[in-house]
Formats: structure tokens, C-alpha cells, sequence
């Protein structure tokens, strides 16, 4: 099965500032697709981000960008000018379209924003 | 669209009743899934269905739960007997090609 390791357990980040939260993953598969989702403190698991493995081109959500590194295995995501409202729970997930749309979870990076 | 719809928003038991958790995915999604959400174990799948058809449900954690999805428009997770330790946050999820849609989820407190 996929695995998906997020090393930082938790972050932080001054206001304004950047932050990046790494992924790793370990699949022998080239197509799939890979996401961001931020929980904040309401419990709502909210998208971010998504990027295809077929696509080179790093995806952009305004101040949310990815650094995907297909052969790395690697899928970072890169918050510029961090507001207070960001400071939440980020999980990294990996879906495969060739087990059942099966989706694969990180354990989770929680972001605190200093003001 | 309304999105995934979940209820209840809150749920709170005691130990030995029956729980039963309802779920009605995005229309025309043709893959839902149920999640628990706990601290010490992080986010956890308990089950998935396509088309209706339950694919995967070895994250069940024991008998006492069960899951069904009668059509496409509505799932149920049940737990009989509840027990505390089942106390977790828990999310239906649905997805049709990409990405996955959560509900806001059911917090269930067994005591």
C-alpha cells in the first residue's frame, strides 16, 4: 500500500512570513494524484490544494503553491504571507486511481501563526 | 451543491446503546468513504464503497461496527455497543474522480 509521512509533526510561522510543510511518498505507481487539506480548529477538512502526477507544472492556489518532486517523491507545500486564519491542522494525502480511488493520509502538520 | 451532510453534529452515549451515524454524499459522486478522527491515532479509514459496493472495510475496527449504503444518496455507520473507547470525531467523505469531499463530521462521546 501507498504510505504518506509528514516528518513535521508541528510548525510555526510568523505573520507575513513563509512556511513550507513537507510530504514524502512511496508508491510504484505514475499516475495518481496528490492534495492538501487544512483542518482548522472547527473540524472542517477543507481543500487547498491538488496537483496531478501527469502535470510538471507546480500547482498555485493565491498564496499556496506546491514544489512537486515527482522522482523525489516529494510534495511540499509552500504558504506566502502567512495570515492568522492559516494556523491549522495540514494533512497531505495521495489518491490512487488504480486501487478503488483508494486515499492515503499523513498524519499531520500543525501550523500556529504568530502574530 | 450542498456538499456531504452528516448527522448528527454531535452525539453522546452510554455504554452498550447503538449509535447510528447517517451520511448523504455530493450527487453524482460514486466513491464514499468514512474516516475516525482521533488524537492518539490521527485519521483513520474505517471503510469505502463504489458504487455502492463496499471495497475495503478492513479499518473496521471489530464487529461492532457496521456500515451499509442502500443508494447512492445515503451511508450509515453503525456501532452496537458503543463503548468509550469509540469516542472519536468521525467524517464521511465522497469523490468522483478527484478530490475527496468531507462532511463536517459527527463527534461522538460514549461515557
Amino acid at each position: 500500500a501507498q504510505t504518506v509521512t509528514q516528518s513535521q509533526p508541528e510548525m510555526s510561522v510568523q505573520e507575513a512570513e513563509t512556511v513550507t510543510l513537507s510530504c514524502t511518498y512511496d508508491t510504484s505507481e505514475s499516475d495518481y494524484y496528490l492534495f492538501w487539506y487544512k483542518q482548522p480548529p472547527s473540524r472542517q477538512m477543507i481543500l487547498v490544494i491538488r496537483q496531478e502526477a501527469y502535470k510538471q507544472q507546480n500547482a498555485t492556489e493565491n498564496r499556496f503553491s506546491v514544489n512537486f518532486q515527482k522522482a523525489a517523491k516529494s510534495f511540499s507545500l509552500k504558504i506566502s504571507d502567512s495570515q492568522l486564519g492559516d494556523a491549522a491542522m495540514y494533512f497531505c494525502a495521495y489518491r490512487s486511481p488504480n486501487t478503488g480511488n483508494q486515499f492515503y493520509f499523513g498524519t499531520g502538520t500543525s501550523l500556529t501563526v504568530i502574530p | 451543491d450542498a456538499g456531504v451532510i452528516q448527522s448528527p453534529r454531535h452525539e453522546v452515549t452510554e455504554m452498550g446503546q447503538e449509535v447510528t451515524l447517517r451520511c448523504k454524499p455530493i450527487s453524482g459522486h460514486n466513491s464514499l468513504f468514512w474516516y475516525r478522527q482521533t488524537m492518539m491515532r490521527g485519521l483513520e479509514l474505517l471503510i469505502y464503497f463504489n458504487n455502492n459496493v463496499p471495497i475495503d472495510d478492513s479499518g473496521m475496527p471489530e464487529d461492532r461496527f457496521s456500515a451499509k449504503m442502500p443508494n447512492a444518496s445515503f451511508s450509515t455507520l453503525k456501532i452496537q455497543p458503543s463503548e468509550p473507547r469509540d469516542s472519536a470525531v468521525y467524517f464521511c467523505a465522497s469523490s468522483s474522480r478527484s478530490p475527496l469531499h468531507f462532511g463536517n463530521g459527527t463527534r461522538l462521546t460514549v461515557t
